[in-house]
């Protein structure tokens, strides 16, 4: 059964940690992206890669780090240099690195404590 | 990267009537058009997409949207609505990245 998962559903953030959302796809797509959705301000794209070993900062790069070793996985570490990380995180894939439509995830929710 | 508009925020509607929810982009050439849809619990799912060809294309659950280059506009319409239409709706423009609007959430009323 084809798609995209992430894990976990909830993560609860404490002052000054790191944590990890993890974003996992078998659709043998080369892109992957992460975006944060708030209420009221739709879907901002934090990162995204277009190939294994490569990535891009994304309209709100800021307080988060990505990584792309594998084509199946990307990453999202959100840094405690991001000071309002609560927010709705999504993970999306594509084809390629063009216009192609963009299949997402289940999403996560970051809180922080 | 493109500006996204959506006109309306939230909008509530009896089960049948008619539902069209606004969509404009900031400035033209070549773009893909989307519109999305968030069930309450589920995935963010594609709803319609147009990429060339005829500007009335045609998505799944009888939505339906109108590519008018001329108004840099994306309207998403559906002529009778059902409860389970209740949702909320975002539509997307990609030139060389995908920009989202914020999003219109609908409440179907039984």
């Amino acid at each position: 059964d084809g798609g995209i998962t992430q894990s976990p559903k909830y993560l609860f953030r404490k002052e000054g940690q790191n944590v990890t959302l993890s974003c996992e796809q078998n659709l043998n797509h080369d892109a992957m992206y992460w975006y944060r959705q708030d209420p009221g301000q739709g879907l901002r794209l934090i990162y995204y890669s277009q190939i294994v070993n490569d990535f891009q900062k994304g309209d709100i790069a800021e307080g988060y780090s990505v990584s792309r070793e594998k084509k199946e996985s990307f990453p999202l570490t959100v840094t405690s240099a991001q000071k309002n990380p609560t927010a709705f995180y999504l993970c999306a894939s594509s084809i390629g690195d063009g216009q192609e439509t963009q299949y997402f995830g289940p999403g996560t929710r970051l809180l922080v404590l | 990267a493109q500006s996204v508009s959506q006109h309306n925020h939230h909008v509530i509607l009896s089960e049948a009537a008619s539902l069209e929810l606004g969509c404009n982009y900031s400035y033209g050439g070549t773009v893909n058009l989307f519109w999305y849809v968030q069930y309450p619990g589920q995935h963010l799912q594609l709803l319609l997409k147009y990429f060339s060809g005829d500007p009335l294309v045609k998505g799944i659950k009888g939505f339906e949207a109108e590519f008018i280059k001329s108004k840099f506009s994306f309207n998403l319409r559906k002529p009778s609505v059902q409860w389970s239409d209740t949702a909320e709706y975002f539509c997307a423009v990609n030139d060389y990245k995908l920009s989202f609007g914020a999003g219109t959430t609908v409440t179907v009323r039984a």
